[in-house]
């Protein structure tokens, strides 16, 4: 069965920080690891989907890596803003399962 | 493009009644994935249709149930409600079943009293 914990639970930086969030899995036979984003209340946005396949995905701020082997993907905030503060979570998609961790908290201060 | 919208937003039920929640994916997705979520557990998935038929069903009771129509729209339904079932409920979209990139709803948050 596969297990997903992301570390840490939560964090707390001051505005302008660099930041990494850790996403680990248990069963390294995945499709693919998506990275969302979930403000209080709200459904989840989706920010980076890494494919098995790659090592890396970016899109403008953020950086996800995936290292497949060591069953472990971290997520890079760069330049941290007030705005970035919600809660981080990890999917990932194996063979017949999707499991999503339980997510990284995160508030950046002004 | 249109997003994937839930309706209702917000129930208030009580212990005993059913519900019955709709999704509607975003144009062109043939999957909906429906997941519970709870401060203690997480999100938690429930059930996953492609085509009109379930494809995948996590760890819940026979109380709930759901289905998808020809055009996609799926319902979740959960009947003599308990006071555990107070939770976000999340529907998911994709393209196809699987392993593909899914695209959220805004959630239907459920209270039971």
């Amino acid at each position: 069965k596969q297990e997903v914990t992301q570390i840490p639970a939560a964090l707390s930086v001051p505005e302008g920080e660099n930041l990494v969030l850790n996403c680990s899995f248990t069963d390294s036979a995945i499709y693919n690891l998506q990275w969302f984003r979930q403000d209080p209340g709200k459904g989840l946005t989706s920010l980076l989907l890494i494919q098995s396949s790659q090592r890396e995905q970016t899109s403008g701020r953020l950086n996800a890596s995936l290292d497949k082997s060591s069953g472990r993907s971290t997520l890079y905030i760069a330049a941290s803003q007030p705005g970035d503060s919600a809660t981080y979570l990890c999917r990932v998609s194996g063979y017949s399962t999707l499991t999503f961790g339980k997510g990284t908290m995160l508030l950046v201060s002004p | 493009k249109a997003g994937v919208t839930q309706t209702p937003r917000y129930l208030i039920k009580t212990r005993g009644q059913q519900v019955t929640l709709s999704c509607s994916p975003i144009s062109g997705h043939r999957s909906v994935s429906w997941y519970q979520q709870t401060p203690g557990q997480g999100l938690q998935f429930l059930f996953e249709y492609f085509s009109e038929t379930q494809r995948n069903k996590g760890n819940f009771p026979g109380r709930f149930s759901g289905r998808q129509f020809s055009n996609s729209r799926s319902e979740m339904n959960v009947s003599t409600l308990e006071l555990g079932d107070s939770a976000l409920y999340l529907c998911a979209s994709s393209f196809t079943a699987g392993a593909y990139e899914q695209y959220f709803g805004p959630g239907t948050r459920l209270t039971v009293t």
